[in-house]
């Protein structure tokens, strides 16, 4: 079975600076990974998605992740944070087999602050 | 170029009632899946499919029943609506297992429901 972890239901930061989300997961196989931002009264949208090519992995609206093995992480980072970025952001870890469902972490909400 | 479709928006139900949420997409994905988000606790899976004719159970299926007569419809069903039901709902849908490479998951607007 996996799972993830999201450290810190919040986050808060000041416009124009570094955005750190934080994913850690679990699987017995080697994983997919995924994040994704639900903007308020939306459905969720696909940010960016690890598949065992390279390990920084660009995603849309200036947001990177890397997948670090040894550490089982996949952070989220965007240089420079945007008043458009506030939104919830959700770490997801995929199955293996026949059963590739998604496993979400809790969210984390972004507030960016002016 | 609709996506995802649900409806309603919004439903409010008395405990004991039985309703259907639905859920239609024009992507003539094979898989569809129900999920529902509750504060501090993400989004779970409910019920999928992996295509016309085929359901199974996901985390959390108790008080839900679903079909898929159709590529293209998915509904789903509370058989007796009671206050732990109260949540919102999405559906989503993708070519693949959402896991799969390339093919990601697209999720409807969601159904905001509150069971009284």
């Amino acid at each position: 079975a996996q799972s993830v972890t999201q450290l810190g239901s919040h986050v808060s930061v000041s416009e124009g600076a570094l955005v750190l989300l934080r994913c850690n997961y679990s699987s017995s196989v080697p994983p997919y990974l995924f994040w994704y931002v639900q903007y308020p009264n939306q459905g969720l949208q696909l940010l960016l998605k690890y598949t065992s090519a390279a390990t920084l992995v660009k995603g849309i609206n200036g947001f990177e992740a890397e997948f670090k093995k040894s550490e089982t992480s996949f952070h989220l980072t965007k240089p420079s944070a945007h008043m458009s970025d506030a939104a919830e952001y959700f770490c997801a870890v995929s199955g293996s087999g026949s059963a590739r469902q998604l496993t979400f972490g809790s969210g984390t909400q972004l507030t960016v602050l002016p | 170029n609709a996506g995802v479709t649900q409806t309603p928006k919004f439903q409010v139900l008395k405990t004991g009632q039985s309703m259907t949420l639905q859920c239609a997409q024009d992507m003539n994905h094979e898989y569809m899946s129900w999920y529902r988000q509750d504060p501090g606790m993400g989004l779970r899976l409910i019920h999928y499919s992996v295509g016309a004719g085929i359901t199974d159970q996901g985390e959390v299926p108790n008080g839900y029943n679903v079909s898929r007569s159709t590529t293209e419809d998915f509904p789903l069903r509370l058989l007796s609506a009671a206050p732990s039901q109260t949540s919102v709902y999405f559906c989503a849908s993708s070519p693949l297992l959402p896991g799969s490479h390339n093919s990601p998951l697209h999720f409807g607007n969601g159904t905001r429901l509150t069971v009284t």
